[in-house]
């Protein structure tokens, strides 16, 4: 079974830039979810898809980012414009449909703001 | 005050050793604990997963929750030179639509041969 796939696994972008990150979930998994870590800080939640839906995107920085999931499928995380604050690694996780399920990390995208 | 305090070390023992890594938290709510394992330029990958007080066991791994104290533990026995990596505790309430996970800053092990 393939795991969460992510890319690209690292981006350099100037300050303003748009950037797009991609998550490739576990086939069959409903739940997607996406976390980050900045410099020296713990793994944050971002957001969470259930199928095509968001469920909770309370962990959203700001309306400078922007997840879909077309399809219910891979999704995308899209931040315009980047900011400094931004850098940090990104992670996708997700979990098969209902609960008691425990969350499978991708290796995460590394985005580099200068 | 962080909900979850974790020790980010590092933390250097001898192969062979017993390693204990803990976890502490605040929010009483949280009912689900896990134990992720991070290598360097790699995702945090699942090690255990407990919903309840007292310990559970996997080959050299011991995951121990007191939800009394607030309390977590990972004990990882026989310690290998490949068990060196951050470890990281993670927790969340009871399953309301979505699991948002809340992490420690993790633990860095090394383990010397």
């Amino acid at each position: 079974e393939a795991g969460v796939t992510q890319f690209p696994s690292h981006s350099v972008i100037e300050k303003g830039q748009t950037v797009t990150l991609r998550c490739d979930p576990i086939s069959g998994h409903d739940n997607l979810y996406w976390y980050r870590r900045v410099m020296g800080k713990e793994i944050k939640f971002l957001l969470h898809f259930v199928k095509e839906s968001k469920q909770d995107e309370s962990g959203m920085p700001n309306n400078r980012f922007l997840a879909e999931r077309t399809g219910g499928t891979y999704s995308t995380l899209k931040v315009q414009p980047a900011e400094l604050e931004d850098s940090g690694v990104y992670f996708c996780a997700s979990s098969p449909a209902g609960y008691n399920s425990p969350l499978h990390f991708g290796n995460g995208t590394r985005l580099t703001v200068t | 005050q962080k909900e979850v305090e974790q020790d980010p070390g590092p933390l250097s023992v001898p192969e062979g050793a017993i390693v204990s890594l803990n976890c502490t938290y605040s929010n009483s709510a949280f009912q689900y604990f896990m134990w992720y394992r991070q290598y360097s330029r790699k995702g945090p990958e699942l090690l255990m997963y407990t919903y309840s007080s007292g310990n559970k066991e996997d080959g050299r791994f011991t995951a121990q929750v007191d939800k009394s104290s607030k309390y977590i533990s990972l004990f990882i026995r026989d310690s290998q030179p490949s068990d060196s990596a951050t470890y990281l505790c993670a927790m969340s309430e009871r399953f309301t639509g979505t699991y948002k996970y809340i992490f420690g800053t993790g633990t860095r092990l090394k383990v010397l041969a």
